[in-house]
């Protein structure tokens, strides 16, 4: 299957910095990006949903001046925690779709950590 | 709109005897079904995926599904369990273009008993 490659495996930053997150599509182009939070034990919560040189379209509740998302190219999201608190610590998980596949596939996920 | 419902947050059966995920959906179009796996501190992995062909769905690892429209049902099933079977699992419905969102079940963690 294809290769969803996502950067950092885990990130520890103070209260107050933004974090920045790289999803990458290794061997495919994804037309379209999902950003997913996961918190301990629960089921994963859609973000938002960005398609290539197109604003993200956000989840009722989320607060998209907070998570910024880009998708600037085929290949390539990101997901950027601005002034990160305590509260958004939390598993971070983007998916791809485009290809001739119809399953959307993962990255490993982005552990944050804020102190 | 689109919704799956996974019965039982907590399924324990023994090495060797057999598995059964229990994943209900809801759609207003012909969906896509999929079931994933996840490891503590990963990102998902997909075991099988329904998209209209066979209606019994063979995945990886053993796993396989079959597609019910009658029982709007995607149950997982292997026959015999094993210890690295032990994970999270999600079953996700989306509809048949490739741009969208993929709805996810709330989970049944796997526990295998040696």
């Amino acid at each position: 299957g294809a290769v969803v490659s996502q950067h950092p495996s885990r990130v520890i930053c103070k209260s107050g910095t933004s974090v920045k997150i790289e999803c990458r599509s290794l061997d495919f182009q994804a037309t379209t990006m999902f950003w997913y939070r996961q918190f301990p034990k629960q089921s994963l919560m859609l973000m938002a949903t960005s398609n290539e040189g197109s604003k993200a379209t956000y989840e009722q509740g989320v607060e998209k001046d907070k998570f910024l998302i880009n998708h600037a190219s085929l290949t390539l999201s990101t997901l950027t925690v601005t002034s990160a608190h305590p509260e958004d610590s939390s598993f971070y998980i983007c998916s791809a779709r485009g290809g001739a596949e119809a399953e959307a596939f993962f990255g490993q996920g982005t552990r944050l950590t804020v102190v | 709109a689109q919704s799956v419902t996974q019965l039982g947050s907590h399924v324990s059966v023994s090495e060797g005897a057999l598995v059964l995920l229990r994943c209900n959906y809801s759609s207003s179009v012909p969906p896509y079904l999929f079931w994933y796996v996840q490891y503590p501190n990963q990102g998902l992995q997909l075991l099988l995926k329904y998209t209209s062909a066979a209606t019994l769905v063979k995945g990886i690892n053993g796993f396989e599904a079959e597609f019910k429209k009658s029982e709007t049902s995607f149950h997982l099933t292997k026959p015999s369990a094993h210890m690295s079977d032990a994970a999270e699992y999600f079953c996700a419905v989306s509809g048949i273009f490739g741009n969208e969102k993929l709805t996810f079940g709330t989970g049944t963690r796997l526990t295998i008993i040696p």
